[in-house]
Protein backbone atom coordinates (compact mmCIF):
# COMPACT_ATOMS: atom_id res chain seq x y z
CA UNK A 1 0.00 0.00 0.00
CA UNK A 2 0.75 3.55 -0.39
CA UNK A 3 3.11 4.67 2.52
CA UNK A 4 3.26 8.38 1.38
CA UNK A 5 0.22 10.32 0.43
CA UNK A 6 -0.31 13.67 -0.95
CA UNK A 7 -3.55 16.17 -1.38
CA UNK A 8 -4.96 17.23 -3.27
CA UNK A 9 -4.74 15.38 -6.04
CA UNK A 10 -5.64 17.73 -8.47
CA UNK A 11 -6.22 21.61 -7.98
CA UNK A 12 -7.51 24.24 -10.21
CA UNK A 13 -6.93 28.20 -9.45
CA UNK A 14 -6.88 31.50 -11.20
CA UNK A 15 -3.55 33.26 -11.68
CA UNK A 16 -2.77 34.96 -8.37
CA UNK A 17 -4.06 32.93 -5.56
CA UNK A 18 -2.02 30.58 -3.59
CA UNK A 19 -2.04 26.68 -3.44
CA UNK A 20 -1.28 24.57 -0.59
CA UNK A 21 0.00 20.93 -1.62
CA UNK A 22 0.12 18.41 1.35
CA UNK A 23 2.56 15.52 1.72
CA UNK A 24 2.26 12.90 4.84
CA UNK A 25 4.21 10.06 5.71
CA UNK A 26 1.86 7.57 6.38
CA UNK A 27 3.14 5.15 8.72
CA UNK A 28 6.37 6.23 9.42
CA UNK A 29 8.59 9.27 10.14
CA UNK A 30 10.34 11.50 7.94
CA UNK A 31 12.77 14.52 9.42
CA UNK A 32 13.43 15.15 5.81
CA UNK A 33 10.76 14.94 2.77
CA UNK A 34 11.67 16.02 -0.83
CA UNK A 35 9.56 18.20 -3.43
CA UNK A 36 10.14 18.01 -6.90
CA UNK A 37 8.41 19.16 -10.22
CA UNK A 38 8.13 17.77 -13.39
CA UNK A 39 6.97 18.43 -16.60
CA UNK A 40 4.93 16.14 -19.05
CA UNK A 41 7.62 13.23 -19.93
CA UNK A 42 10.45 14.85 -18.16
CA UNK A 43 12.17 13.90 -15.58
CA UNK A 44 11.47 14.51 -11.89
CA UNK A 45 13.50 18.19 -10.99
CA UNK A 46 14.15 18.72 -7.29
CA UNK A 47 12.68 22.00 -5.60
CA UNK A 48 13.84 21.71 -2.47
CA UNK A 49 14.41 19.88 0.28
CA UNK A 50 11.79 20.10 3.67
CA UNK A 51 13.46 19.73 6.86
CA UNK A 52 11.62 19.19 10.13
CA UNK A 53 12.02 21.88 12.57
CA UNK A 54 14.52 24.17 10.46
CA UNK A 55 14.47 26.14 7.17
CA UNK A 56 13.92 24.05 3.83
CA UNK A 57 16.85 23.97 1.65
CA UNK A 58 15.91 25.23 -2.02
CA UNK A 59 17.83 24.02 -5.17
CA UNK A 60 19.29 26.81 -7.03
CA UNK A 61 16.49 28.87 -8.97
CA UNK A 62 13.87 27.91 -7.32
CA UNK A 63 12.80 30.90 -5.37
CA UNK A 64 11.74 30.62 -1.82
CA UNK A 65 9.24 33.14 -1.07
CA UNK A 66 7.24 31.77 -4.35
CA UNK A 67 7.53 27.84 -3.29
CA UNK A 68 6.59 27.97 0.49
CA UNK A 69 7.80 24.69 2.34
CA UNK A 70 6.94 24.31 6.00
CA UNK A 71 7.48 20.56 7.72
CA UNK A 72 4.71 21.10 10.23
CA UNK A 73 5.54 17.52 11.77
CA UNK A 74 7.47 14.22 11.36
CA UNK A 75 5.02 13.40 9.30
CA UNK A 76 3.68 15.97 7.26
CA UNK A 77 5.13 18.66 4.66
CA UNK A 78 3.47 21.51 3.04
CA UNK A 79 3.97 23.19 -0.45
CA UNK A 80 2.67 26.47 -0.79
CA UNK A 81 2.33 27.69 -4.25
CA UNK A 82 2.08 31.59 -3.77
CA UNK A 83 0.81 33.90 -6.21
CA UNK A 84 0.61 31.11 -8.62
CA UNK A 85 0.80 31.94 -12.44
CA UNK A 86 0.11 29.86 -15.49
CA UNK A 87 3.67 28.57 -15.74
CA UNK A 88 3.17 27.40 -12.12
CA UNK A 89 0.98 24.77 -13.64
CA UNK A 90 3.08 21.06 -13.37
CA UNK A 91 3.26 18.00 -11.48
CA UNK A 92 4.96 18.45 -8.24
CA UNK A 93 5.93 14.99 -5.99
CA UNK A 94 7.04 15.10 -2.58
CA UNK A 95 9.12 11.72 -1.34
CA UNK A 96 9.62 10.63 2.10
CA UNK A 97 12.96 9.18 2.93
CA UNK A 98 12.44 5.75 4.88
CA UNK A 99 15.42 3.15 6.06
CA UNK A 100 14.92 -0.34 4.84
CA UNK A 101 18.79 -1.38 4.63
CA UNK A 102 19.67 1.06 1.91
CA UNK A 103 18.59 4.60 1.10
CA UNK A 104 15.00 4.36 0.17
CA UNK A 105 12.89 7.14 -1.34
CA UNK A 106 8.94 6.68 -1.42
CA UNK A 107 6.64 9.01 -3.72
CA UNK A 108 3.92 10.63 -3.46
CA UNK A 109 1.19 10.00 -5.99
CA UNK A 110 1.59 13.98 -7.25
CA UNK A 111 -0.12 16.76 -7.40
CA UNK A 112 -1.43 18.01 -11.13
CA UNK A 113 -1.71 22.12 -10.65
CA UNK A 114 -3.37 24.09 -13.63
CA UNK A 115 -3.32 27.79 -13.30
CA UNK A 116 -5.44 29.47 -15.21
CA UNK B 1 28.45 16.73 -8.82
CA UNK B 2 27.15 13.44 -10.00
CA UNK B 3 25.35 12.99 -13.52
CA UNK B 4 23.66 9.80 -13.96
CA UNK B 5 22.95 9.37 -18.20
CA UNK B 6 19.74 7.00 -18.86
CA UNK B 7 19.71 5.76 -23.10
CA UNK B 8 17.54 5.65 -25.05
CA UNK B 9 15.67 8.93 -23.70
CA UNK B 10 12.56 7.30 -25.40
CA UNK B 11 11.42 3.68 -26.82
CA UNK B 12 8.52 2.52 -28.62
CA UNK B 13 8.32 -1.58 -29.14
CA UNK B 14 6.11 -4.12 -29.83
CA UNK B 15 4.65 -6.09 -27.67
CA UNK B 16 6.53 -9.19 -27.22
CA UNK B 17 10.18 -7.84 -27.64
CA UNK B 18 12.76 -7.49 -25.57
CA UNK B 19 14.62 -3.92 -24.62
CA UNK B 20 17.62 -2.64 -22.12
CA UNK B 21 17.35 0.67 -20.72
CA UNK B 22 21.15 1.83 -19.55
CA UNK B 23 21.54 4.29 -17.07
CA UNK B 24 25.35 5.17 -16.52
CA UNK B 25 27.48 7.94 -14.31
CA UNK B 26 31.60 8.69 -14.35
CA UNK B 27 30.69 8.35 -10.59
CA UNK B 28 30.78 5.65 -8.32
CA UNK B 29 27.25 5.24 -6.09
CA UNK B 30 26.47 3.04 -3.10
CA UNK B 31 23.42 2.10 -4.22
CA UNK B 32 20.72 2.76 -7.22
CA UNK B 33 17.28 2.84 -7.42
CA UNK B 34 14.99 2.02 -10.49
CA UNK B 35 11.50 3.45 -10.56
CA UNK B 36 8.67 2.99 -13.35
CA UNK B 37 6.36 6.55 -13.22
CA UNK B 38 2.98 5.80 -14.85
CA UNK B 39 1.00 9.02 -16.22
CA UNK B 40 -0.38 11.11 -13.60
CA UNK B 41 1.09 9.23 -10.53
CA UNK B 42 4.79 9.54 -8.87
CA UNK B 43 7.29 7.21 -9.39
CA UNK B 44 7.12 3.45 -7.67
CA UNK B 45 9.95 1.65 -7.07
CA UNK B 46 11.18 -1.30 -8.76
CA UNK B 47 14.39 -2.16 -7.09
CA UNK B 48 17.42 -1.07 -5.19
CA UNK B 49 21.01 -2.43 -6.15
CA UNK B 50 23.75 -2.13 -3.79
CA UNK B 51 26.60 -4.50 -4.56
CA UNK B 52 28.80 -4.50 -7.78
CA UNK B 53 27.86 -7.15 -9.86
CA UNK B 54 24.53 -7.79 -8.51
CA UNK B 55 21.65 -9.17 -10.88
CA UNK B 56 18.17 -8.74 -9.46
CA UNK B 57 15.20 -10.53 -10.83
CA UNK B 58 11.60 -9.16 -10.74
CA UNK B 59 9.45 -11.41 -13.37
CA UNK B 60 10.20 -10.46 -16.71
CA UNK B 61 12.41 -7.30 -15.79
CA UNK B 62 16.20 -8.21 -14.30
CA UNK B 63 18.31 -5.68 -13.36
CA UNK B 64 22.29 -5.09 -13.06
CA UNK B 65 24.68 -3.33 -11.22
CA UNK B 66 27.94 -2.55 -12.93
CA UNK B 67 31.00 -4.65 -10.94
CA UNK B 68 32.31 -0.86 -10.76
CA UNK B 69 28.93 0.21 -8.83
CA UNK B 70 29.04 3.32 -11.73
CA UNK B 71 26.09 1.86 -14.19
CA UNK B 72 22.75 0.18 -14.32
CA UNK B 73 20.58 -1.33 -16.54
CA UNK B 74 17.06 -2.91 -16.98
CA UNK B 75 16.50 -5.89 -19.46
CA UNK B 76 12.62 -6.47 -19.83
CA UNK B 77 11.98 -9.54 -21.61
CA UNK B 78 8.68 -10.39 -23.58
CA UNK B 79 7.43 -6.57 -23.39
CA UNK B 80 3.82 -6.11 -22.34
CA UNK B 81 1.45 -3.12 -22.70
CA UNK B 82 1.80 -2.58 -19.02
CA UNK B 83 5.13 -1.77 -19.22
CA UNK B 84 4.61 1.31 -20.66
CA UNK B 85 6.22 4.58 -18.56
CA UNK B 86 8.57 7.07 -17.88
CA UNK B 87 11.80 4.34 -16.08
CA UNK B 88 13.88 6.34 -14.15
CA UNK B 89 17.19 5.06 -12.12
CA UNK B 90 18.41 7.43 -9.38
CA UNK B 91 21.07 7.46 -6.52
CA UNK B 92 22.14 8.54 -3.01
CA UNK B 93 25.25 11.09 -2.87
CA UNK B 94 28.32 9.61 -2.12
CA UNK B 95 29.46 12.89 -0.60
CA UNK B 96 27.59 12.31 2.82
CA UNK B 97 25.44 15.57 2.06
CA UNK B 98 21.86 15.79 2.71
CA UNK B 99 20.86 12.46 2.97
CA UNK B 100 18.65 10.36 0.33
CA UNK B 101 18.91 13.52 -1.80
CA UNK B 102 19.22 11.74 -4.79
CA UNK B 103 20.31 12.25 -8.20
CA UNK B 104 18.22 11.16 -11.20
CA UNK B 105 18.48 10.38 -14.41
CA UNK B 106 16.21 12.20 -17.23
CA UNK B 107 14.28 8.77 -17.51
CA UNK B 108 13.50 6.74 -20.24
CA UNK B 109 9.92 6.51 -21.84
CA UNK B 110 9.15 3.64 -23.20
CA UNK B 111 5.66 2.57 -25.42
CA UNK B 112 4.53 -0.78 -25.85
CA UNK B 113 2.34 -0.93 -28.80
CA UNK B 114 -0.02 -3.75 -28.70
Amino acid sequence: GAVVSQHPSRVICKSGTSVKIECRSLDFQATTMFWYRQFPKQSLMLMATSNEGSKATYEQGVEKDKFLINHASLTLSTLTVTSAHPEDSSFYICSAPRWTGVETQYFGPGTRLLVL
Amino acid sequence: TQLLEQSPQFLSIQEGENLTVYCNSSSVFSSLQWYRQEPGEGPVLLVTVVTGGEVKKLKRLTFQFGDARKDSSLHITAAQTGDTGLYLCAGPPNSGGSNYKLTFGKGTLLTVNP
